[in-house]
């Protein structure tokens, strides 16, 4: 399986943007860059999804290097809501079926403080 | 438009006493479904996953076991809990392959005791 490589935990201040990195140096030409945000006592949530081009939705936009193998999150102004472990996966074609369907394993993530 | 819903949302089980949880999808059909454990300050690990009615693939060794009776319907389930099965449980399910996001379930704290 492809692994992401995260920073432990990062701190931001409150309305100032958040630059969230993360590494995937063995990514695959059809590997899809996933992020997903966990808040304390809850489910992960999806938050943005990018093959080759940059993203933008209405939670974040997401940096994809040239050469694809390291991508940006950025939350444009963190707020003290966005504090969670945001998680970078990759998500593979690999066998009809079962292979997709495998490609959802989360590492340990980013731990994000919003300092007010 | 679809919703999961997993429960209990809390369980406190005595050691050696059965287990079984239930996640049920709705307003999808042939959902991939995973099951998720996460002990406390820890990531989320996989504990198995299934991609049809009856399919069920384990990535872990473990005191646990899953099944899928129905399309939409997956439980997780243990004869006799160990005190290491103390945890949060997450459902989760997905359509398609990687272009396709995933979503979670509110989960399921559990405690052995």
């Amino acid at each position: 399986d492809a692994k992401t490589t995260q920073p432990n935990s990062m701190e931001s201040n409150e309305e100032e943007p958040v630059h969230l990195p993360c590494n995937h140096s063995t990514i695959s030409g059809t590997d899809y860059i996933h992020w997903y945000r966990q808040l304390p006592s809850q489910g992960p949530e999806y938050v943005i999804h990018g093959l080759t081009s940059n993203v933008n939705n209405r939670m974040a936009s997401l940096a994809i290097a040239e050469d694809r193998k390291s991508s940006t999150l950025i939350l444009h102004r963190a707020t003290l809501r966005d504090a969670a472990v945001y998680y970078c996966i990759l998500r593979s074609r690999g066998v009809l079926g079962s292979g997709s369907a495998r490609q959802l394993t989360f590492g340990s993530g980013t731990q994000l403080t919003v300092l007010p | 438009s679809q919703t999961i819903h997993q429960w209990p949302a809390t369980l406190v089980q005595p050691v050696g006493s059965p287990l079984s949880l239930e996640c049920t999808v709705e307003g999808t059909s042939n959902p991939n479904l995973y099951w998720y454990r996460q002990a406390a300050g820890r990531g989320l690990q996989l504990l198995f996953y299934s991609v049809g009615i009856g399919q069920i693939s384990s990535e872990v060794p473990q005191n646990l076991s899953a099944s899928r009776p129905q399309d939409r319907q997956f439980i997780l389930s243990s004869k006799k809990l160990l005190l290491s099965d103390s945890g949060f449980y997450l459902c989760a399910w997905s359509v398609g392959g990687m272009n396709t996001e995933a979503f979670f379930g509110q989960g399921t704290r559990l405690t052995v005791v």
